[in-house]
């Protein structure tokens, strides 16, 4: 299986901050990879495909970048909605695997 | 919108049989290039993919649980459903179903979760 890595784990921002967030993959995945968003007690939300697409709806204040096995999700400045938790993913081969998520929290 | 639902027991003996369904609205299940799929999450964990069903019936399951796990599709209720069997403790989770939507450039077709459940939490204990 692909490992994803993330990091930092967690990490304490404010309002208006710019963020960044890393995913590793344990092997070369091209561009299979997703970003997600969850909210505690809620379903995660697509936020990012294929390393750098936006997906319909989202915030243009999130992006990505990367190719490889290196990959980063900016959030150019944080916003009080913007508090949650990050997952990466990757679809370059079954099993589709996941980051262990990355905490984003107000400072 | 679409929209998906999952229903099914919240508590589930251990050994026994977890099953859940998926009833998807505003849409409809025998679109191609979609394939629905399976994904959960213990407390307090990460996620974790278990399989994915077209609605042709094809399933790719995680190997992790494929000895144990069933993914089927009801086209005529618009539904799809998982059976995870011989559960234990470590299967207790929230489980979500999604779709797995695509996009296709001029070199690569690329996969995604773009639609979501609210999830349901799974408990397995005596």
């Amino acid at each position: 299986d692909i490992q994803m890595t993330q990091s930092p784990s967690s990490l304490s921002a404010s309002v208006g901050d710019r963020v960044t967030i890393t995913c590793r993959a344990s092997q070369n995945i091209n561009r299979y990879l997703n970003w997600y968003q969850q909210k505690p007690g809620k379903a995660p939300k697509l936020l990012i495909y294929a390393a750098s697409s936006l997906q319909s709806g989202v915030p243009s204040r999130f992006s990505g970048s990367g190719s490889g096995t290196d990959f980063t999700l900016t959030i150019s400045s944080l916003q009080p909605e913007d508090f949650a938790t990050y997952y990466c993913q990757q679809t370059y081969n079954t099993p589709w695997t996941f980051g262990q998520g990355t905490r984003v929290e107000i400072k | 919108q679409l929209q998906l639902q999952e229903s099914g027991p919240g508590l589930v003996q251990p050994s026994e049989t977890l099953s859940l369904t998926c009833t998807i609205s505003g849409g409809s299940i025998g679109i191609s290039n979609y394939y629905w799929g399976w994904i959960r999450q213990p407390p307090g964990k990460g996620l974790e993919w278990i399989g994915s069903v077209y609605y042709s019936g094809s399933t790719n399951y995680n190997p992790s649980l494929k000895s144990r796990v069933t993914i089927s599709v009801d086209t005529s209720k618009i539904q799809f459903s998982l059976e995870l069997s011989s559960v234990t403790a470590a299967d207790t989770a929230v489980y979500y179903c999604a779709r797995r939507g695509s996009y296709y450039d001029s070199s690569s077709g690329y996969y995604f979760f773009d639609y979501w459940g609210q999830g349901i939490l799974v408990t397995v204990s005596s």
